[in-house]
């Protein structure tokens, strides 16, 4: 039983528009909540995080809202380029991480 | 710094058959996890450690055997393999306990 849902499972773009992933979770004690970027081949890489205690936090083109009485939270990639191209992971941690099954963005040029 | 380094990258074993996976990490991260990654399944915690000598389990456990003697080191044991086990492994390693963690370059394990 997965205790991160995340949508959808893929997502094609226009170059220049924006991605939105959505993720769900059930465990209020989660208290982590970061999006990994893995390319093929490649082990995942840590792109942003955010706390339970703040709603939104922007770091260049990537962007998370949290809502915490939704239990949600989401990606954005405001002016999505094609070498944003690779499949994106949600996770939630407390004592241990639980990730979300992934969505492969494809930007195309 | 190599960061988080894995070796084999690929593995072909025969079910029955036992291998070591080896992670090593210079960042002296306390915590250092190990997780599979399989198609629509996102990454599952296997075993995990929070310093040398203190190993504990995640999510799927079962068929894999970790030890800590060190802190740079994190080697997974698989006893005696299994089809299912067939999938892609990744080591991470944190100096922040689960969060903000490095991961490995995985290695490809397939079980015939």
């Amino acid at each position: 039983q997965q205790q991160v849902k995340q949508s959808p499972q893929s997502l094609i773009v226009q170059k220049g528009g924006i991605s939105i992933i959505n993720c769900a979770y059930e465990n209020t004690a989660f208290d982590y909540f970061p999006w990994y970027q893995q390319f093929p081949g490649k082990g995942p890489a840590l792109l942003i995080a955010i706390r339970p205690d703040v709603s939104e936090k922007k770091e260049g083109r990537f962007t998370i809202s949290f809502n915490k009485s939704a239990k949600q939270f989401s990606l954005h990639i405001m002016d999505s380029q094609p070498g944003d191209s690779a499949t994106y992971f949600c996770a939630a941690s407390d004592n241990d991480m639980r990730f979300g099954a992934g969505t492969r963005l494809t930007v195309k040029p | 710094n190599a960061g988080v380094t894995q070796t084999p990258k690929f593995q072909v074993l025969k079910t029955g058959q036992s291998m070591t996976l080896q992670c090593a990490q210079d960042m002296n991260h306390e915590y250092m996890s190990w997780y599979r990654q399989d198609p629509g399944m996102g990454l599952r915690l296997i075993h995990y450690s929070v310093g040398a000598g203190i190993t504990d389990q995640g999510e799927v456990p079962n068929g894999y055997n970790v030890s800590r003697s060190t802190t740079e080191d994190f080697p997974l044991r698989l006893l005696s393999a299994a089809p299912s086990q067939t999938s892609v492994y990744f080591c991470a390693s944190s100096n922040q306990g689960p969060y903000e963690q490095y991961f490995g370059p995985g290695t490809r394990l397939t079980v015939t």
